[in-house]
Formats: structure tokens, sequence, C-alpha cells
């Protein structure tokens, strides 16, 4: 059962452009939301996060867009450049019985066009 | 080290053939993760080890895997009799605990891409 269920698997985007990925969840219990971003070669790194008492969290060109009620969180992206190129994943997290353990999507391929 | 550090960087090897993935994490970090990355799958939960406390096994697909951490510190995640399907990137992420700042999140290493020919 995938708990988090994140669309689109890829996206292209013009330089200048808005690039929005969104993710699904079903588990209410979820308190904390971040977004990694992974580049070839590397390890996914944390980019932002939100916790569900709150709608929206912008850091620069990233927002993170948070609707509690329908289970669902997005990323934009604003001004899009060709260094945010990446694969970016969503997840979420639970904490209970001492456990601690992210759940991510499956991954969103951005391309971002000169 | 400044980061998690995992080795090898890559690795080939027969089917049938044991193979062992070693992570160094931060310092400090007392909470330590293994994920298994395959091409249009995520990130895929393996193990979690926090502390003194019991790992969590419950997202090893088969008993052919089995990780360990000494000392709280350095982990091996070993594969026998390794099969084609275990060809991925195996990542491992560790994590301060506690009021420490950054408790929240995950640092990755850069992964262990494992091929089964």
């Amino acid at each position: 059962q995938q708990q988090v269920k994140q669309s689109p698997q890829s996206l292209i985007v013009q330089k200048g452009g808005i690039s929005i990925i969104n993710c699904a969840y079903e588990n209410t219990a979820f308190d904390y939301f971040p977004w990694y971003q992974q580049f070839p070669g590397k390890g996914p790194a944390l980019l932002i996060a939100i916790r569900p008492d709150v709608s929206e969290k912008k850091e620069g060109r990233f927002t993170i867009s948070f609707n509690k009620s329908a289970k669902q969180f997005s990323l934009h992206i604003m001004d899009s450049q060709p260094g945010d190129s990446a694969t970016y994943f969503c997840a979420a997290r639970v904490a209970s019985g001492g456990s601690y353990i992210p759940t991510f999507g499956r991954g969103t391929s951005l391309i971002v066009h000169p | 080290g400044a980061g998690v550090s995992q080795s090898p960087s890559n690795k080939v090897t027969e089917k049938g053939k044991d193979v062992e993935l070693r992570c160094d994490p931060i310092s400090g970090h007392t909470a330590l993760y293994w994920y298994r990355q395959s091409l249009g799958q995520g990130l895929e939960f393996l193990i979690y080890f926090q502390g003194n406390s019991a790992p969590d096994k419950s997202g090893l697909p088969s008993d052919r895997f089995s990780a360990e951490r000494t000392g709280g510190s350095v982990s091996t995640l070993t594969i026998q009799r390794t099969q084609q399907e275990d060809s991925a990137v195996y990542l491992c992420a560790s994590r301060p605990t506690g009021t420490a700042s950054g408790a929240n999140v995950l640092t990755f290493g850069a992964g262990s891409r494992l091929t089964v020919l």
C-alpha cells in the first residue's frame, strides 16, 4: 500500500516557469511533511518542510502548500532554473511507538530547459 | 566526517554471491536508516536503528537481507545469495535525536550502487 502518492513522475518546464509537484497521503497521523531534492549521483537532501498546523511555507523560490482536509500537499518552484533540474521526493512522517520513519513518494524527475 | 559516508560506491557481483554495504553516519547521530532506491520506485524503507533500541526491520524484503549497527555508529547491510532484483542504489541516512538542531532532518549518503549480474 503506497501511503504517499506523488505526481507527476516527470516534469519538463521552461526556464522562468513554475514547477508544481503534488503529493497525497492517507495516514492522518502523519505530522511532518518534508521535500527532498536529489541530484544525480548524490543522496537526497532536505529542501523544505511543513507541519500540518500551517497551510503554506515559503523559502525563497520554493513554497509548500498544505491542505489538511484534502490530505494533499504540493511543492511550487517559482522562476524555475536549469539548476533546479533534479529528482524531488515528498515524504511524510508519523512518530508513534518511538518510531520515526519517513515514507517517501516515488519521486518526480524535473527538467528545466534553459 | 562532515557527512554520511557509504562504501563501496559501486559494487558489481554475480547472482548468488553475498555482499556487504557499509555506512558511516554523522558523528553523534543516534538514528540510522537504510533505504533502497530502484528506478521508478522511489525510496523504499529497509531498516531503522535508534540508539540502543531494537531495530525496526519491517522494511526488509526477505530474510536474505540483514543489517547491524556496531557501537551505535557504523552500520553494515548484508545481502545474502544476491538476486538480479536486488540491483538498486542502497542509501543510508542518519539523524540527530532529542532536541538537537535538525532532529527532523535525515542526512543521506551518496549511496552504494549494487549491480547483480
